[in-house]
C-alpha cells in the first residue's frame, strides 16, 4: 500500500516557464514533508520541506504548498531551468514517531528544454 | 562540512553471498538511515541507528542488519543475498537531540549492488 504517491511519472516544461510537481499523501499521521531532487549516480538531495502547521514554504525558486484536507502538496519550480532536469521525490514522516524514517514516492522525472 | 559518504560506490556478488556496505555521516549528524531503492522506486526505509542502537526498521527481513559506531559512522550487513537484493543502498544522515529529531536527512551517493 503506497502511502505517499506521485501519480505523473514525467513532467517537461520550457525554460523559464513554471514546473509543479504534484505528490498525494494517505497516512494522516504524516506532518511533515519534503521534496528531494535526484541526479543520475547521485544521491537524492534535499531541496524544501514544510511542515503540517503551515501551507506554504518557499526558498529562492522552490515552493512548496501543502493541502492537509486534500492530503496533497505540490512543488513550483519558477523559473525552470535546464540544470532542474532530474527526478524528484516527495518524502514525508511522522515527527511523532519512534523513529523518523521517511516514507517516498516513486519519483517524478522533470526534463527542462532549453 | 563534510557531507555523507558510502563505500564501495559499486560490488557485484552472487547469490547466497554476504555483503557489507559502509557510511560515514556529515560531520554534526548523530543519526543513520539505510534505504534501499530498486530500479524505478522510490528509498524504501531498511533501518535506522542512533547512540549505536536500531531505532526502528522498515520491511525488511533479520538477513538484513547493521551496525553504528561511537563515530557515528555505519555498517549495512545482508546474508544470504537473493537476485531480488539488487538495488542502489542509500546512507542517510541526520540530527537528533534526545528524544527530538530534525526531519531532513542527507544522503550519500549510494552503493550500486548487484546480485547475479
Amino acid at each position: 500500500d503506497q502511502q505517499v504517491k506521485q501519480n505523473s511519472p514525467s513532467l517537461s516544461v520550457q525554460e523559464g516557464r513554471i514546473s509543479i510537481l504534484n505528490c498525494d499523501y494517505t497516512n494522516s499521521m504524516f506532518d511533515y514533508f519534503l521534496w528531494y531532487k535526484k541526479y543520475p549516480a547521485e544521491g537524492p538531495t534535499f531541496l524544501i520541506s514544510i511542515s503540517s502547521i503551515k501551507d506554504k514554504n518557499e526558498d529562492g525558486r522552490f515552493t512548496v504548498f501543502l493541502n492537509k484536507s486534500a492530503k496533497h502538496l505540490s512543488l513550483h519550480i519558477v523559473p525552470s531551468q535546464p540544470g532542474d532536469s532530474a527526478v524528484y521525490f516527495c518524502a514525508a514522516s511522522e515527527s511523532g514517531g519512534s523513529n523518523y524514517k521517511l516514507t517516498f514516492g516513486k519519483g517524478t522525472l522533470l526534463t527542462v528544454n532549453p | 562540512e563534510t557531507g555523507v559518504t558510502q563505500s564501495p560506490t559499486h560490488l557485484i556478488k552472487t547469490r547466497g553471498q554476504q555483503v557489507t556496505l559502509r557510511c560515514s555521516s556529515q560531520s554534526g549528524h548523530n543519526t543513520v538511515s539505510w534505504y534501499q531503492q530498486a530500479l524505478g522506486q522510490g528509498p524504501q526505509f531498511i533501518f535506522q541507528y542512533y547512540r549505536e542502537e536500531e531505532n526502528g526498521r522498515g520491511n525488511f527481513p533479520p538477513r538484513f542488519s547493521g551496525l553504528q559506531f561511537p563515530n557515528y559512522s555505519s555498517e549495512l550487513n545482508v546474508n544470504a543475498l537473493e537476485l531480488d537484493d539488487s538495488a542502489l543502498y542509500l546512507c542517510a544522515s541526520s540530527l537528533t537531540y534526545g528524544s527530538w529529531a530534525y526531519n531532513e536527512q542527507f544522503f550519500g551517493p549510494g552503493t550500486r549492488l548487484t546480485v547475479l
